[in-house]
């Protein structure tokens, strides 16, 4: 297994602009975990789906912040307008069924200026 | 709302000790993961604990769940400084289906 790929790995942004980032689950997984990670609030959930639906979209920040998984195997977190405070670490992850580990994907480092 | 907690957030270690970082957690659940982060990389998976009384250990690592007290331990016996990074423990929400909430982690340094 290729493991869970996200892209980009790094991403430089001026504020005001539009953010996508983009996440391929490991095959076969039916669950997929969008995190952000700061220094300050730790590792929050802000979105998981299961079978391509979204659950629990509790945690997403604010409502410049939306998510889509339209098949799969691939989801999108997107963050239009961006702000310097969205600078975080975003990780996507994924596990076959409830009651199993979480893959991670190696992260998108996010600096909005 | 599903709190979990660690004890201690930073441990500093000589190699050689044996020492135990706790987790704690408010809701019920029998589904607890332990995780390492080294610093700028991903996180990866350590154990899986899936049901009351479980232990599971690999090399210098022990992890145990409780789910009446709702507390699980990780337990580092004899350190050394190849387990320096940071450790965060995962709860499943019973009560939220498929729900996973992270610990704050702990920090772990071991000192030659």
């Amino acid at each position: 297994d290729a493991g869970v790929i996200q892209s980009p790995r790094h991403e430089v942004t001026e504020m005001g602009q539009e953010v996508t980032l983009r996440c391929k689950p490991i095959s076969g997984h039916n669950s997929l975990f969008w995190y952000r990670q700061t220094m300050m609030r730790g590792l929050e959930l802000l979105i998981y789906f299961n079978n391509n639906v979204p659950i629990d979209d509790s945690g997403m920040p604010e409502d410049r912040f939306s998510a889509k998984m339209p098949n799969a195997s691939f989801s999108t977190l997107k963050i239009q307008p961006s702000e310097p405070r969205d600078s975080a670490v975003y990780f996507c992850a994924s596990r076959r069924s409830v009651g199993g580990e979480l893959f991670f994907g190696e992260g998108s480092r996010l600096t909005v200026l | 709302e599903l709190k979990v907690e660690q004890n201690p957030l930073f441990l500093s270690m000589q190699e050689g000790k044996n020492y135990t970082i706790y987790c704690n957690y408010s809701t019920t659940s029998d589904r607890l993961y332990w995780y390492r982060q080294d610093p700028g990389k991903s996180l990866e998976s350590l154990f899986v604990l899936l049901s009351n009384g479980a232990v599971k250990q690999e090399g210098r690592l022990m992890a145990s769940l409780d789910t009446k007290a709702r507390l699980s331990t990780l337990h580092i016996t004899a350190a050394v400084h190849d387990l320096s990074a940071t450790y965060f423990c995962a709860v499943d929400m019973k009560t939220s289906y498929d729900k996973v909430i992270f610990g704050p982690g702990t920090s772990l340094s071991v000192i030659p």
